[in-house]
């Protein structure tokens, strides 16, 4: 199995602020990475695809990066409503893990 | 406008039974893969099961043998049978839509079902 991991678990970070989370798979996922945001108690909602091309509908202020092991979810300008928990998932291959998740809280 | 609505969530005691249902609407059914998803307590999002749009499946390990995936797309509906039921199944459950028939990246998620395993 591919093991994601995210760093880091937990930051805050100012509105305004520009933040990057980073997201490493076990072994080689070309670029079959997601990033997902969730709320508390909300569905998860799909942010990027395919490392770096942003799911229709998601503001620009969120870009994707990386391929093979490596990748990172850069926000800019912070908001508010931005603050919540982020989650990669790589589908290159079963099963298709998640990240154990990055919570992004208002310092 | 694409929906998934979740349904059939409930308190079931350890080693029961429970049939979850995702009715979908807004896109061709049978043409993409669907997926559940669930969140645990306290804990990240889990993958748990994926149909193709043909009816090809896979399973996380933890439920193999006691989970079934399944589809009607002549209803537009997705399902998930869940057996032997254990308090580790505890969750919301989230059916996601594919963007393909074959498994892959999920692009819209459904507000979720509640499972809760106690006696």
């Amino acid at each position: 199995d591919i093991q994601m991991t995210q760093s880091p678990s937990s930051f805050s970070a100012s509105v305004g602020d520009r933040v990057t989370i980073t997201c490493r798979a076990s072994q080689d996922i070309s670029n079959y990475l997601a990033w997902f945001q969730q709320k508390p108690g909300k569905a998860p909602k799909s942010l990027i695809y395919a490392a770096s091309s942003l799911q229709s509908g998601v503001p620009s202020k969120f870009s994707g990066s990386g391929y093979g092991t490596d990748f990172t979810l850069t926000i800019n300008s912070l908001q508010p409503e931005d603050f919540a928990t982020y989650y990669c998932q790589q589908y290159n291959s079963y099963p298709y893990n998640f990240g154990q998740g990055t919570k992004l809280e208002i310092k | 406008e694409v929906q998934l609505l979740e349904s059939g969530g409930a308190l079931v005691p350890p080693g029961g039974s429970l049939r979850l249902s995702c009715a979908a609407s807004g896109f061709t059914f049978s043409s993409y893969a669907m997926t559940w998803v669930r969140h645990a307590p306290g804990k990240g999002l889990e993958w748990v099961s994926s149909i193709s749009g043909g009816g090809g499946s896979t399973y996380t390990d933890s439920v193999k043998g006691r989970f079934g995936i399944s589809r009607d797309n002549s209803k537009n509906t997705l399902y998930l049978q869940m057996n032997s039921l254990r308090a580790e199944d505890t969750a919301v459950y989230y059916c996601a839509k594919g963007v393909d028939f074959l498994p892959s990246y999920m692009d819209v998620w459904g507000k979720g079902a509640t499972v809760t395993v106690s006696s």
